[in-house]
């Protein structure tokens, strides 16, 4: 198993620009959620899903949208990216409720 | 919502001895405490937890004890090695979502 594959690794973009964070499991989880990890401040939940065609917010959810179309699939987009949204993004995912969380290798994320 | 505190920040220990690692949460509905190692550039990864329904958990020289009542959990790292350094987070649940402490940087001094 490949567990929780996430792309791209690193990415810069321009302010006011869009793109996609893709993370993909082969665990067969259903709970999946998105972070993101700032200096200082930890981990903090951005959108989170627990199955196919439901996702609910987090956090931290503005400027950021998710879909489940699949238990394999949790994208996460930034509609206008803003320097602000410059972090390191952990897409995770488990088996279910109280259960440990996978997390991927990360996407480092510059907004210029 | 949940909010869970960590203390200390960073914390230096010298080879061979004991590190404890505090949080506190504020939900007394939270009932499963995970704790992360995160090495430098690398994802979290779990390595120890706890559930409400259990007091301490041991795991080699790794240890984490819960107080429901104070709602407070501990990490206990004892006879520390340098491979220990890093940065450690404690999170807290109540199902659907994790709530993470801010993070201890641990250096473990040869």
């Amino acid at each position: 198993n490949a567990g929780v594959t996430q792309t791209p690794k690193f990415q810069v973009l321009k302010t006011g620009q869009s793109m996609t964070l893709q993370c993909a499991q082969d665990m067969n989880h259903e709970y999946m959620s998105w972070y993101r990890q700032d200096p200082g401040m930890g981990l903090r939940l951005i959108h989170y899903s627990v199955g196919a065609g439901i996702t609910d917010q987090g956090e931290v959810p503005n400027g950021y949208n998710v879909s489940r179309s699949t238990t394999e699939d949790f994208p996460l987009r930034l509609l206008s990216a803003a320097p602000s949204q410059t972090s390191v993004y952990f897409c995770a995912s488990r088996f279910e409720i109280n259960q440990p969380q996978h997390f991927g290798d990360g996407t480092r994320l510059s907004i210029l | 919502g949940e909010n869970v505190e960590q203390h200390p920040s960073t914390l230096s220990v010298q080879e061979g001895d004991s590190a404890v690692i505090k949080c506190t949460y504020s939900d007394s509905a939270s009932n499963y405490f995970p704790w992360y190692k995160q090495e430098l550039g690398k994802r979290p990864q779990l390595i120890i937890d706890i559930r409400s329904n259990v007091g301490e958990k041991k795991d080699q020289r790794i240890a984490v004890t819960l107080n429901k009542t104070a709602k407070h959990f501990s990490l206990h790292i004892t006879e520390t090695q340098p491979e220990d350094s890093a940065v450690y987070f404690c999170a807290a649940t109540t199902g659907n979502q994790f709530y993470f402490g801010t993070g201890t940087s641990l250096t473990v001094i040869p």
